[in-house]
This record gives C-alpha cells, sequence and structure tokens, in this order.
C-alpha cells in the first residue's frame, strides 16, 4: 500500500450505532487531519494530529472523537450521529517541518451515509 | 483570518479550448496557495502550490497558476483542455507562519469538459 488510505470506503449507519473510520499513512509523515466535506460547502477541517498530539478541534461535536496512537494511524469514533453528519470524510496527512511548510496528501475518504 | 473565494462553481469548455478557473484569496500574511483537483470518488490530488519565489507555478498536467499579489488572486490555467480534465478543483490558502498545517478551501468549481 501506498499513500494514504481509508476504510471502509462506504459506511451506512443508524443514529444509534457506533462505528470507527479508520486512515493509515504510509508516507513517513507526522501530521495528519480529518476532514469532512459536504455539498456546496467548503472542506471543514475537523482535527490535526502532529506528532500524535491534537492541535486542533475546530468546534466538532463530541459525537466525533478521535484517535491518533501512532503518526500512522488516525481513528475517528462515531457515535448518535445526526442525518445532517453524512458527508465525506477525508483523511490527510503531511510532514511537518520545524517552522516550515508541507503539502498535505488526502486518501480516498470514507463516504457516511446517517439514516 | 484567511479566506479563498473561487468564482463559478460550475465551468464548461470544449475540448482543447483555454481552461481558467478563478481564485481569490485573503490573508492578513504571505500566503501559501494550492490548487487541488478531486476526480470522481477520489480524494484531492495536488496540482502545484505557491510557496515563495517565482509566481508564475507550473503543475501536473498541463496546468499553471500564476500568484498576483496586488489582484489577490491564484488562477488556474491551462491552454487546452482534455476530456479527463473533467473533476473538480479546489483552491486553498495557508501562511507562511503555520505552514500547510491548517488550509483553507475554497467552496470548488465543477469543470466539465465537452466533446
Amino acid at each position: 500500500e501506498t499513500g494514504v488510505t481509508q476504510t471502509p470506503r462506504h459506511l451506512v449507519m443508524g443514529m444509534t450505532n457506533k462505528k470507527s473510520l479508520k486512515c493509515e499513512q504510509h508516507l513517513g509523515h507526522n501530521a495528519m487531519y480529518w476532514y469532512k466535506q459536504s455539498a456546496k460547502k467548503p472542506l471543514e477541517l475537523m482535527f490535526v494530529y502532529n506528532f500524535k498530539e491534537q492541535t486542533e478541534n475546530n468546534s466538532v461535536p463530541s459525537r466525533f472523537s478521535p484517535e491518533c496512537p501512532n503518526s500512522s494511524h488516525l481513528f475517528l469514533h462515531l457515535h448518535t450521529l445526526q442525518p445532517e453528519d453524512s458527508a465525506l470524510y477525508l483523511c490527510a496527512s503531511s510532514r511537518r517541518l520545524a517552522g516550515g511548510f508541507d503539502e498535505q496528501f488526502f486518501g480516498p475518504g470514507t463516504r457516511l451515509t446517517v439514516l | 483570518a484567511q479566506s479563498v473565494t473561487q468564482l463559478g462553481s460550475h465551468v464548461s469548455v470544449s475540448e482543447g479550448a483555454l481552461v481558467l478557473l478563478r481564485c481569490n484569496y485573503s490573508s492578513s500574511v504571505p500566503p501559501y496557495l494550492f490548487w487541488y483537483v478531486q476526480y470522481p470518488n477520489q480524494g484531492l490530488q495536488l496540482l502545484l502550490k505557491y510557496t515563495t519565489g517565482a509566481t508564475l507555478v507550473k503543475g501536473i498536467n498541463g496546468f499553471e497558476a500564476e500568484f498576483k499579489k496586488s489582484e489577490t488572486s491564484f488562477h488556474l490555467t491551462k491552454p487546452s483542455a482534455h476530456m479527463s480534465d473533467a473533476a473538480e478543483y479546489f483552491c486553498a490558502v495557508s501562511d507562511q507562519q503555520t505552514g500547510a498545517n491548517n488550509l483553507f478551501f475554497g467552496t470548488g468549481t465543477r469543470l466539465t469538459v465537452i466533446p
């Protein structure tokens, strides 16, 4: 596997279910991100992890719970979601340089439908 | 705060015609600018980026963009459209202080190429 992979690619869940999205990067990067992509809206940055530490949480509801056990893996745990949470969830990674720039590489996304 | 405006949510061009996708940004500090492309059922792929130096940036698949500070613009162009260019294109901005750790995306422009 190369690049950034995400599983599952499609997920349908009820509002009372608990599920998890998984992201894995094979690029040796040390920063990972979760984005939400909804129709007609800009990509919304949800969480940022730098060196496994969460550095950004853009007012995301607590029904979304991220986990970053190591610099290669990122999870998004989902529980008691709402239909408006249906969207494409994208994972990305980048190489964090001291005071510097790095571009983000994206996975293919998980298409989530909440019934 | 930073933001991106992409004029035209849909653009249609004939095969072989010039492609022009518009992006204007707002940033209080020197920006880093990006264009990403998203094909159906895929994640975002970096087309090109501007950080510092030459203001005309060349990317993959024959695309290029020019950073114009006076116009706060970073329009994407390609001299001759190909059918395979049909996709959604996203402009994004970050800044030199934080690097690409915090990207702000536009709402995207869907490019249709007419045979």
